[in-house]
């Protein structure tokens, strides 16, 4: 059983497109976050979600938006796609404690030419 | 400005040698301390965590990371690398913050094992 899954897996796409990635979590946790890790395998937080609700929210251009349906999913929607947009993205999802460690999902290669 | 910092961006390695890799912070009150390690291809997993008691901890694959407090560092070591210990090497920090707990990541360190 997959505890943290995204789709698609590799996303090639050209600039000005608009993509979705989707993630799902099977371990009955309460929070789930999306990162963003560039070339250089630098991972920074974008979103997080907690039951539902947007609690952290960094500076990241309002062309990406987060959807939660319910607090298993948590899809991120981009929109006009940049040259810059490429890198991987990492679903996560915790129970929220800080104590309790980050669940990642195998990421999603997003790729803009 | 607050910062979780890998002394090391890339480290190469023959097997059998000792790894200590640096992971300093900077944030003041309680945090909680992680490592995470990722393979090639592949997602972050857990190697340990620090929350309280014990400041050596030990985790997967025979690391362990000591919490010194006094100088804000929580660095990982392996007493015998493998050829299979090749991977990214991520110190992390979580804290309250506005809204909810964030999780912050260093660089990462890149550690290179020669077989």
């Amino acid at each position: 059983d997959t505890a943290v899954s995204q789709t698609p897996k590799y996303l090639v796409t050209q600039m000005g497109n608009d993509k979705s990635i989707k993630c799902e979590q099977n371990l009955g946790h309460d929070t789930m976050y999306w990162y963003k890790q560039d070339s250089k395998k630098f991972l920074k937080i974008m979103f997080s979600y907690n039951n539902k609700e947007l609690i952290i929210n960094e500076t990241v251009p309002n062309r990406f938006s987060p959807k939660s349906p319910d607090k298993a999913h948590l899809n991120l929607h981009i929109n006009s796609l940049e040259l810059g947009d490429s890198a991987v993205y990492f679903c996560a999802s915790s129970p929220g404690r800080s104590n309790s460690p980050l669940h990642f999902g195998n990421g999603t290669r997003l790729t803009v030419t | 400005a607050q910062s979780v910092s890998q002394h090391n961006h890339h480290v190469i390695l023959s097997e059998a040698a000792s790894l200590e890799l640096g992971c300093n912070y900077s944030y003041g009150g309680t945090v909680n301390l992680f490592w995470y390690v990722q393979y090639p291809g592949q997602h972050l997993q857990l190697l340990l965590k620090y929350f309280s008691g014990d400041p050596l901890v030990k985790g997967i694959k025979g690391f362990e990371a000591e919490f010194i407090k006094s100088k804000f560092s929580f660095n990982l070591r392996k007493p015998s690398v493998q050829w299979s210990d090749t991977a990214e090497y991520f110190c992390a920090v979580s804290r309250m913050d506005t809204g909810g707990f964030k999780t912050i990541f260093g660089a990462g360190t890149r550690l290179f094992v020669k077989a």
